[in-house]
């Protein structure tokens, strides 16, 4: 598996209560992304980043924020936890894009929101 | 945007047979279409993937065919083993990678 951790792994919280996931690489690689994984919905984007600092929204953006200070590290909040974001989130590091390239997976970390 | 469909949701095979996964993308301009296997509880792992200069790419028991005229391309799975039960989803690169909604399949000894 690619150098990719994520934290924390499991993550039980109330409605309205801010959380902060985190997705760390070892493989110095350029690109990193959020995915949500629902059933019935496969993966969908909700943040990625070209860069420290270079961020852009996905598909289902709406609901969370991420910033990325260091080329190590990628964070995806939820400012105001809901329900409808109970899900089980990857991270994903690429080396480049623009072309074609092959993702590679964190371990997931899956949130419930009571 | 682009959208993927895959086919079908759920597959049934007996250990040794075939099994076929067909996913159709609606962008013209998509030109890489990786394959991941999940296994449950754990991270989607590519097992292949295609470019659009290519139609056919084969890895041991593993192949991808893609048809661009048609915009669908297909993962076949010879002599299945019932280490090969997972959930298999399909995607499609334009600017983003776009995932299908996911293939269980179940190989029974």
């Amino acid at each position: 598996d690619a150098g990719i951790t994520q934290s924390p792994r499991h993550k039980v919280t109330e409605t309205g209560t801010p959380v902060t996931l985190r997705c760390h690489q070892t493989e110095n690689h350029r690109y990193m992304y959020w995915y949500r994984q629902d059933p019935g919905h496969g993966l969908r984007l909700i943040h990625y980043s070209y860069g420290v600092k270079d961020t852009d929204k996905g598909e289902v953006s709406d609901g969370y924020s991420v910033s990325r200070s260091k080329t190590e590290d990628f964070l995806l909040t939820l400012e105001s936890a809901t329900s409808s974001q109970t899900s089980v989130y990857f991270c994903a590091i690429s080396e480049t894009s623009g072309s074609p390239d092959t993702q590679y997976f964190g371990p997931g970390t899956r949130l419930t929101v009571l | 945007g682009e959208n993927v469909e895959q086919h079908p949701s759920t597959l049934s095979v007996q250990e040794g047979d075939s099994a076929v996964i067909k996913c159709t993308y609606s962008d013209s301009a998509s030109n890489y279409f990786p394959w991941y296997k999940q296994e449950l509880g754990k991270r989607p792992q590519l097992i292949i993937d295609i470019r659009s200069n290519v139609g056919e790419k084969k890895d041991q028991r593993i192949a991808v065919t893609l048809n661009k005229t048609a915009k669908h391309f297909s993962l076949h799975i010879t002599e299945t083993q019932p280490e090969d039960s997972a959930v298999y989803f399909c995607a499609a690169f334009t600017d983003k990678l776009i995932f299908g909604t996911g293939t269980r399949l179940q190989v029974f000894p």
